[in-house]
């Protein structure tokens, strides 16, 4: 049964940058792709990227694009994810979660299970 | 870019059923995952590829997904199951902005 647990809560001055690690255990690290999704106070759930370990692989929502850059440790079974040029609304909980991908009738299907227990990040001057 | 829409609220009684609406462009034609998050925990999934359910999720849980409306629906609702629910089309990885389902 696979877990991920992520690395602990940051403040960080605007303009830096956060990395923030998920560590998964319980299964084989390579079989499956980590996402990462964000949840400012008080508000939904939002897509940034992922990462498929096995091709070293990424990509990432468009909004995100050119400050996120998503990695993976194979030899630690860590995923990373490190946004830059940090500004207040960047204040949020990031979560890694395991995606799973699987063929369907049409494209593939998939889901994100489990999720780690997040990270709060704070952006203050 | 895809976007999904969720009522902000939900209001159901316990012991009767909660249905959660989502709604996006030919949503039917993609496959839709589910979501609960009750207060300060991480989210779970409930329901994946429209309508199946992980274990350990209770059968009261169901989903469907036609045309431009994928539903969540709770039977038998319990006070265990306060929480927000969110939508997911799968290809694009996009959230709905969630519901809050209160249990009165």
């Amino acid at each position: 049964q696979v877990q991920l647990v992520q690395s602990g809560a940051e403040v960080k001055k605007p303009g830096s940058s956060v990395k923030v690690s998920c560590k998964a255990s319980g299964g084989t690290f390579t079989d499956y792709s980590i996402s990462w999704v964000r949840q400012a106070p008080g508000q939904g759930l939002e897509w940034m990227g992922g990462i498929l370990p096995i091709f070293d692989t990424a990509n990432y929502a468009q909004k995100f694009q050119g400050r996120v850059t998503i990695t993976a440790d194979k030899s630690t079974t860590t995923a990373y994810m490190e946004l830059s040029s940090l500004r207040s609304e960047d204040t949020a909980v990031y979560y890694c979660a395991r995606e799973v991908v699987v063929p369907a009738a049409i494209g593939s299907s998939g889901w994100f299970d489990p999720w780690g227990q997040g990270t709060l990040v704070t952006v203050s001057s | 870019s895809y976007e999904l829409t969720q009522p902000p609220s939900v209001s159901v009684s316990p012991g009767q059923t909660a249905s959660i609406t989502c709604s996006g462009d030919k949503l039917g034609d993609k496959y839709v995952c589910w979501y609960q998050q009750k207060s300060g925990q991480s989210p779970v999934l409930v329901i994946y590829e429209d309508n199946k359910r992980p274990s350990g999720i209770p059968e009261r849980f169901s989903g469907s997904n036609s045309g431009n409306t994928a539903s969540l629906t709770i039977s038998g609702t319990q006070a265990m199951d306060e929480a927000d629910y969110y939508c997911q089309a799968w290809d694009s990885r996009v959230f709905g902005g969630g519901t809050k389902l209160t249990v009165l």
